[in-house]
């Protein structure tokens, strides 16, 4: 069965610096990854998918995500953090379950952004 | 602009009681998700469903039922609220296929006391 592992569970940085937000994937097969965010008291918005080539994946926001089949990982990135970032980060694979393709999701990165 | 609209933001309901939350999408999406979100345990998926009358157990099923009698509307139901399903509830939905994301609902913070 496939899972998703988000190695913190919060992350602290600073307005303007730069961010990398873990994910760490489990599957036997190609995978479908995704990023999501969900802002205090909303419902989830995706940020990014991969699905195949180019492995440097960019998103909405100024996000971007680099698939490393080796390691099995979809690290989240942006340059500079603003503070409207802080928010809930999760990653999802998205795997063939009963004929149907189900994600999973990651246990979610808290991110909060100091001034 | 795609929508998946949700019946309540809050509610708060007594043990016992039979609860149902409400579920509709407007873009004919085949696939429809309710998920329950706790602190620290991230998303778990309850029940899915991949077509009209069609449903699909996830990880944590028990305690609760699921119901999509049309293609744009997928209702959660506790037959018998208990204080361990307060939770915050989300609902998705999502085209077929393997590469298209899921679209969520703005959620329901249901309170059993």
């Amino acid at each position: 069965a496939q899972s998703v592992t988000q190695p913190d569970i919060h992350i602290t940085v600073s307005e303007g610096a730069s961010l990398e937000l873990r994910c760490n994937y489990s599957y036997g097969a190609t995978p479908y990854l995704f990023w999501y965010v969900q802002s205090p008291g909303q419902g989830l918005q995706l940020l990014l998918k991969y699905f195949s080539g180019d492995t440097l994946v960019q998103g909405i926001k100024g996000f971007e995500a680099e698939f490393k089949r080796s390691q099995s990982s979809f690290n989240l990135r942006k340059p500079s953090v603003h503070w409207s970032d802080a928010a809930e980060y999760f990653c999802a694979v998205g795997a063939l379950a009963g004929g149907s393709y189900i994600p999973t999701f990651g246990r979610g990165t808290s991110l909060i952004v100091h001034p | 602009d795609v929508k998946v609209t949700q019946s309540s933001r809050y509610l708060v309901k007594r043990t016992g009681e039979k609860v149902f939350l409400e579920c509709v999408q407007d873009m004919d999406h085949e696939n429809m998700f309710w998920y329950r979100q706790d602190p620290g345990l991230g998303l778990r998926l309850i029940y899915f469903s991949y077509d009209v009358k069609m449903k699909e157990k996830g990880d944590i099923p028990e305690g609760y039922s699921v119901s999509r009698e049309k293609k744009e509307r997928f209702s959660l139901i506790l037959e018998s609220a208990s204080t361990n399903q307060t939770s915050m509830y989300l609902c998705a939905s999502r085209a077929s296929g393997a590469y298209n994301e899921q679209f969520f609902g703005p959620g329901t913070r249901l309170t059993v006391l």
